[in-house]
């Protein structure tokens, strides 16, 4: 079954504790990104990576960290420096060059 | 700054009704535009891009540089386009998207 696939589904945490959500692919697109979504502001870009061992800030990437060490994954830490972390995480990709991002069913992140 | 505006949180219509889904967007360069759909209990998907100039499910969009919109329409609502929907920009070469923060529409049998 091919396809983005995101892990887990719902994950609870304390605060102070650093989580972090699984982003996998086998379409063998080349990049991948993070967006959050909150209530009212649509989705917001956290990082983006568009070959393995490269990856930028997007524009809310304070207090997150990714790595891109194999092209199907794309792992995404939420750490205590984010002030605000509960929120629903989606995970995207796309082939290079290619403006459809193909998404993954979401992670929904709640800190207490 | 907000690149992508989407000033309508919930849209009804009634079934057969045509639908305007509204997006404008500020970008000082020639941009790429995008509708994506989110149907109920499925991810989130490309619905179509003004660079194709296609029509998909009977929605299409125009890119209206002088109004800096790019408004999704359909002459007939079906209650199966109950969804919500996503204008976004693509930003440079780096494909970063922006997105706006999205209509729910309800089509009333």
């Amino acid at each position: 079954d091919g396809g983005i696939t995101q892990s887990p589904k719902y994950l609870f945490r304390k605060e102070g504790q650093n989580v972090t959500l699984s982003c996998e692919q086998n379409l063998n697109h080349d990049a991948m990104y993070w967006y959050r979504q909150d209530p009212g502001q649509g989705l917001r870009l956290i990082y983006y990576s568009q070959i393995v061992n490269d990856f930028q800030k997007g524009d809310i990437a304070e207090g997150y960290s990714v790595s891109r060490e194999k092209k199907e994954s794309f792992p995404l830490t939420v750490t205590s420096a984010q002030k605000n972390p509960t929120a629903f995480y989606l995970c995207a990709s796309s082939m290079q060059n290619s403006y459809e991002q193909y998404f993954g069913p979401g992670t929904r992140l709640t800190v207490t | 700054a907000q690149r992508v505006t989407q000033p309508e949180k919930l849209l009804s219509v009634f079934k057969g009704a045509p639908v305007e889904l509204k997006c404008n967007y500020s970008y000082s360069g020639s941009p790429e535009l995008f509708w994506y759909v989110q149907y109920s209990r499925q991810r989130l998907q490309l619905l179509l891009r003004h660079i194709s100039r296609e029509s998909i499910k009977g929605f299409t969009a125009d890119l209206n540089k002088g109004e800096t919109s790019f408004h999704l329409k359909k002459p007939f609502a079906q209650e199966e386009d109950s969804a919500m929907y996503y204008c976004a920009l693509i930003k440079g070469t780096g494909n970063q998207f922006y997105f706006g923060t999205g209509t729910s529409l309800t089509v009333i049998p």
